[in-house]
């Protein structure tokens, strides 16, 4: 079946610049996870969502980083007034939601801020 | 917090020979343990998993136990294969499989 896709898979924009990044997680998945791959910090967490609950914005690295999750299935990250410094590939993962399950990765978006 | 160590790579091995990447961990409570490999070109796939004292995770031939009085889940295969080259990552959840704490990663190379 499909698994969980992200769009773009590439994105280079100036910096300044507003981005959006969007995330489609398995269908029937409750749990969407946001995290950051960069070659300084490794992988971050970044955003957590379950069902209706309040996300778990405690990864968000500034206020210029926001997430949403329309329907409790798609979610885009946006990042407003881009730094050099928010250049990385950015991974969303989804889950069942239930406890012991297993998160399913995405291939990323890479963010290239010039 | 929560925080992850795992050797730095590369780690550079002959085909079939033995494996083990290092991982410890430092968490509060009793968390979860994981290791996620990434595959050349490919997204992060959960490789093997414990979620509690002593389990032993397996999969395609790696091993973890988990070492709760070490604080350790190294990761072990007994003969590697060209395939398994790829970025391994050692990972924690607590409080029911929530967000993920990963390691830096290490980066296996198999020589044929």
């Amino acid at each position: 079946g499909a698994g969980v896709s992200q769009s773009p898979s590439n994105k280079v924009t100036e910096k300044g610049k507003d981005v959006e990044l969007r995330c489609d997680p398995i269908s029937g998945h409750t749990a969407l996870y946001w995290y950051r791959q960069s070659l300084g910090q490794g992988l971050e967490f970044l955003i957590y969502f379950q069902g209706n609950s309040a996300p778990d914005k405690s990864g968000l690295p500034s206020d210029r980083f926001s997430a949403e999750r329309t329907g409790g299935s798609v979610s885009t990250l946006t990042i407003q007034r881009t730094q050099q410094e928010d250049s990385a590939v950015y991974l969303c993962a989804s889950s069942p939601g239930q406890s012991l399950n297993e998160q399913f990765f995405g291939p990323g978006t890479r963010l290239t801020v010039l | 917090g929560d925080s992850v160590t795992q050797m730095e790579g590369p780690v550079t091995l002959s085909e079939e020979a033995f494996l083990t990447i290092n991982c410890t961990y430092t968490a509060t409570g009793y968390p979860s343990l994981f290791w996620y490999v990434q595959y050349p070109g490919e997204g992060l796939q959960l490789l093997l998993k414990a979620t509690k004292a002593d389990d032993k995770g397996s999969n395609k031939g790696f091993e973890a136990t988990y070492r709760k009085e070490t604080t350790s889940f190294h990761l072990e295969k007994g003969s590697v294969q060209v395939s398994d080259s790829a970025v391994y990552f050692c990972a924690l959840s607590d409080q029911g499989f929530q967000k993920l704490v990963f390691g830096t990663g290490t980066r296996l190379l198999v020589s044929p």
